[in-house]
């Protein structure tokens, strides 16, 4: 149990569907993170939120649309994907954003696109 | 950001100690090391991080050489349960925000 929890494990969407991934971290953090991660590839992160403030955006295309209500919860919504978007998309959660804090992350959803 | 630098597989005897290296050659002077692992079907786990000094908590040690270009993780008595792949990654500070960029890491396999 890392305190950081996703939901759903896997979702299986066409490409017109909408939907979004939930994130819930029980750590007190103030930072939250997006990541995908595709096949045979490195982790990359997409999306980074400080106190609700979203603080990076690493060229990730607009049917990638993050929200962050509260510090506890962040939501990636999803929207006209395409086939490549499938991959383990990740949540992970700090302190902060200024020091050295180590990044506690989920277990992932597993996403895949027909 | 400071590049690493890891073997692509390693593998360890049930029982003996794991040590995995890093070469971190080109990491500045306030550029923190850390390590995670990524076991299969789950998120990555933060295992042990450090600056200058060797650092020791319940799941590893981690040993930086004094020039630190180049660190080493060791996990004490490896059991089958640390198989995972293992990522060494200096942090930058990008935009205000320190971020980590996982490379392809080490891929450790327990053997009983």
């Amino acid at each position: 149990e890392t305190g950081v929890t996703q939901t759903p494990r896997h979702l299986v969407m066409g490409m017109t569907n909408k939907k979004s991934l939930k994130c819930e971290q029980h750590l007190g953090h103030n930072a939250m993170y997006w990541y995908k991660q595709s096949a045979k590839k490195p982790l990359e992160l997409m999306f980074v939120y400080s106190l609700e403030e979203r603080v990076e955006n690493n060229s990730v295309p607009s049917r990638f649309s993050p929200e962050c209500p509260n510090s506890s919860h962040l939501f990636l919504h999803l929207h006209t994907l395409q086939p490549e978007d499938s991959a383990l998309y990740l949540c992970a959660s700090s302190q902060d954003t200024q020091g050295p804090q180590p990044q506690h992350f989920g277990d992932g959803t597993r996403l895949s696109i027909l | 950001d400071a590049k690493t630098t890891q073997p692509t597989s390693m593998d360890c005897a049930e029982g003996r100690a794991a040590n995995l290296p890093c070469n971190h050659s080109t990491i500045s002077g306030n550029e923190y090391v850390y390590w995670y692992r990524q076991i299969h079907s789950q998120g990555p786990q933060y295992i042990i991080h450090g600056l200058k000094n060797n650092e020791t908590n319940e799941m590893a040690s981690l040993i930086i050489t004094e020039d630190r270009k180049s660190s080493t993780l060791i996990l004490p008595h490896a059991t089958l349960r640390d198989t995972a792949v293992y990522y060494c990654i200096a942090p930058y500070s990008g935009a205000g925000s320190y971020q980590l960029t996982f490379g392809k890491g080490t891929k450790l396999s327990v053997i009983p």
